[in-house]
């Protein structure tokens, strides 16, 4: 079966960098994938790997290391409107979501 | 481009009562597709997940069913409703073949009372 994990809560600054982290164990592995989803909204794709390392999209990158079964999102200069939730999701035959990270922009 | 429907918005129903969620795409072909559950401050279950017209595979044993009977239609369903089916109900779809994105339709909050 699959298992993913997310630190349930963070907060952070308005324009400062923020990292969230998601570990892993599964039977199968694709890929890790990043969702973003605002209270009452549907969740958005943000980012992909399949391989080790760093994907950058603007203000956002995610990082892979399949040997350490790990992955963060990265997100910096943070505004207000970032406040949402952020989910890691495992490939294989299907999309199985992690816990997901709430993150608040403060002032 | 590519949309996908899924409605209603909101859903009270009474528990006993049957269920029927839909969910369509339009602008692509043989979609693969997937309905979620989320619980009020949670992350997304995966309930069912389709690659083709009939082929659907089912993830958690539930007192749901889910059933493609044409290519860009995914439908969720029950017979008799619980208390505990009350969630968000997403529905989900990605390029033929491959699911690194999915896209996900507005979702459906359901309560059973």
């Amino acid at each position: 079966g699959q298992s993913l994990e997310q630190p349930s809560e963070v907060t952070a600054v308005e324009g400062a960098i923020v990292q969230m982290n998601c570990t892993y164990q599964t039977s199968g592995f694709y890929g890790l994938s990043w969702y973003q989803q605002h209270d009452g909204g549907a969740p958005t794709f943000l980012s992909y790997n399949a391989l080790d390392g760093l994907e950058e999209t603007g203000r956002f990158s995610s990082f892979l290391s399949r040997s350490d079964s790990y992955g963060y999102l990265l997100l910096q200069e943070l505004q207000m409107k970032d406040s949402a939730s952020y989910f890691c999701a495992v490939q294989d035959q299907k999309v199985t979501f992690g816990t997901g990270t709430k993150l608040q922009v403060i002032p | 481009s590519q949309t996908i429907h899924q409605w209603p918005a909101t859903l009270v129903q009474p528990v006993g009562s049957p269920l029927s969620l839909e969910c369509t795409v339009e602008g692509t072909s043989n979609p693969n597709l997937y309905w979620y559950r989320q619980a009020a401050g949670r992350g997304l279950q995966l309930l069912f997940y389709s690659v083709g017209i009939g082929q659907i595979s089912s993830e958690v044993p539930q007192n749901l069913s889910a059933s493609r009977p044409q290519d860009r239609q995914f439908i969720l369903s029950s017979k008799k409703l619980l208390l505990s089916d009350s969630g968000f109900y997403l529905c989900a779809w990605s390029v033929a073949g491959t699911n690194e994105k999915l896209f996900f339709g507005s979702g459906t909050q359901l309560s059973v009372l």
